[in-house]
């Protein structure tokens, strides 16, 4: 069964420092969105990218957030100049039209 | 703002028993519902869908909505120690959006041997 593929599954970097979380969407879907999960929380939207371009983000998706799919096959979150509270898992999602979403099996991000 | 709650448990069912998980949203305009499961440690894992007042069954699981009433529902019926896990309702947004999910906090669900 196709997966989504995310990389990498641990990410641990020094605060202020940029990170870039990648995505391989299921190849023929077109949509696909950006969710985080800080430990014991609920998931949170981040941001929907369809088209090659943002589609809607959420109040959490501030200036230090920005995402891409530079090449085609990547899809990737990149955040520009990490906090503390940056720490969380950080899941990929993609859909075909009108069909449910699937998920990455997450990359955890650890903020020191 | 757009609200998906549930019990967050811990739902402690013996193995063999049938298993229920509720969820109420405050968007009246909603269409869309999911669950999905949750290991620990581990992401979301589709397991129903459902967009259409009533019930829908898939193997031991059974959705049910009521859009009246603003209530989604999971059965897990004769549960197993697998079905262990944090049971998530989603709701898909609505009026614009590109489709991104609204998830209540989950509940806990344990299956004792």
């Amino acid at each position: 069964e196709p997966e989504v593929t995310q990389t990498p599954s641990h990410q641990v970097t020094q605060m202020g420092q940029e990170v870039i979380l990648r995505c391989v969407p299921i190849s023929n879907h077109l949509y696909f969105y950006w969710y985080r999960q800080i430990l014991g929380q609920k998931v949170e939207f981040l941001v929907s990218f369809y088209n090659n371009e943002i589609s809607e983000k959420s109040e959490i998706f501030d200036d230090q957030f920005s995402v891409e799919r530079p090449d085609g096959s990547n899809f990737t979150l990149k955040i520009r100049s990490t906090k503390l509270e940056d720490s969380a898992m950080y899941f990929c999602a993609t859909r075909d039209s009108n069909q449910p979403q699937h998920f990455g099996d997450g990359t955890r991000l650890s903020i020191l | 703002q757009k609200e998906v709650e549930q019990n967050s448990g811990p739902l402690s069912v013996p193995e063999g028993a049938i298993a229920s998980l509720n969820c109420t949203y405050s968007d009246r305009g909603s269409q869309s519902f999911f669950w999905y499961r949750q290991y620990s440690g581990k992401s979301p894992e589709l397991i129903m869908s459902i967009y259409s007042n009533g019930d829908k069954e898939d193997g031991r699981f059974t959705a049910q909505l009521n859009k009246a009433s603003q209530y989604v529902s999971l059965l897990i019926r004769d549960s197993q120690p697998s079905d262990s896990a944090t049971y998530l309702c989603a709701v898909k947004g609505e009026g614009g959006s590109q489709g991104n999910l609204i998830f209540g906090k989950g509940t806990k669900l344990s299956v004792k041997p």
